[in-house]
């Protein structure tokens, strides 16, 4: 079975320093994409930051990298440089064969000025 | 954008009712899927669609059914409403190559409350 893991639910981050949300997965398929999403408190899903099992690379956008380590099974996003307009929920989620999709729970994250 | 339309957005109704959520995407996307989502469940897949009529159950699929008789609309139907399908409903649509990563694209979300 697929399983995606947030364990934090809620973080706090003073505004300008860096944060990791944590995400763990497991699962026996050898091909998957691992995704992340922003919640705000408005409620629309945002689509931040993609990494395929494949690449070589930790993918990066901006002020969002995800550091991927694939023999822990971990996909953690890592935000710099916090701005108060990232509070809101963050969800993990990962793209399985047949093109299903699986999230987990989330992680609130509020900024502090 | 995507374009994802949820109707309704908003919805009451009383348990034992039937309910239908429409999703219609203007994309041409092959896969649409139905999530509910619940506080400290996160979004949990109910239904996706991988073609017109080619349907599959996800994880949280009883008391729900669907149909997809066009690319373009995937309906999401509870034959008799419960207080415990009182959630936020999300559409989403992917392609095989939709986006650069075929990612997922959400509609707004209908909020359904069962009383």
């Amino acid at each position: 079975a697929q399983k995606i893991t947030q364990t934090q639910p809620g973080m706090f981050v003073q505004e300008k320093e860096a944060v990791t949300l944590d995400c763990t997965y497991d699962t026996s398929d050898p091909s998957y994409g691992l995704f992340w999403y922003k919640q705000p408190s408005s409620g629309e899903m945002i689509f931040l930051i993609y990494q395929g099992s494949y690449d070589q690379q930790n993918a990066t956008e901006g002020r969002y990298s995800l550091n991927f380590q694939k023999a822990r099974k971990s996909a953690n996003l890592v935000i710099s440089a916090s701005q108060l307009g990232d509070s809101a929920m963050y969800f993990c989620a990962m793209r399985f064969t047949g093109n299903q999709f699986y999230f987990g729970t989330g992680t609130s994250l509020t900024v502090i000025p | 954008d995507a374009g994802i339309t949820q109707s309704p957005r908003h919805k009451v109704t009383e348990t034992g009712t039937p309910v239908t959520l429409r999703c219609h995407q203007t994309e041409n996307h092959r896969y649409m899927y139905w999530y509910r989502q619940d506080p400290g469940h996160g979004l949990r897949l109910i239904h996706y669609s991988y073609g017109v009529k080619d349907t599959d159950k996800g994880e949280v699929s009883d008391g729900y059914s669907v149909s997809r008789s066009k690319t373009e609309d995937f309906l999401l139907t509870l034959e008799s409403a419960t207080s415990s399908q009182t959630s936020v409903y999300f559409c989403a649509i992917s392609g095989t190559s939709g986006g650069v990563t075929g990612e997922l694209f959400f509609g707004e979300g209908s909020r359904l409350t069962v009383l």
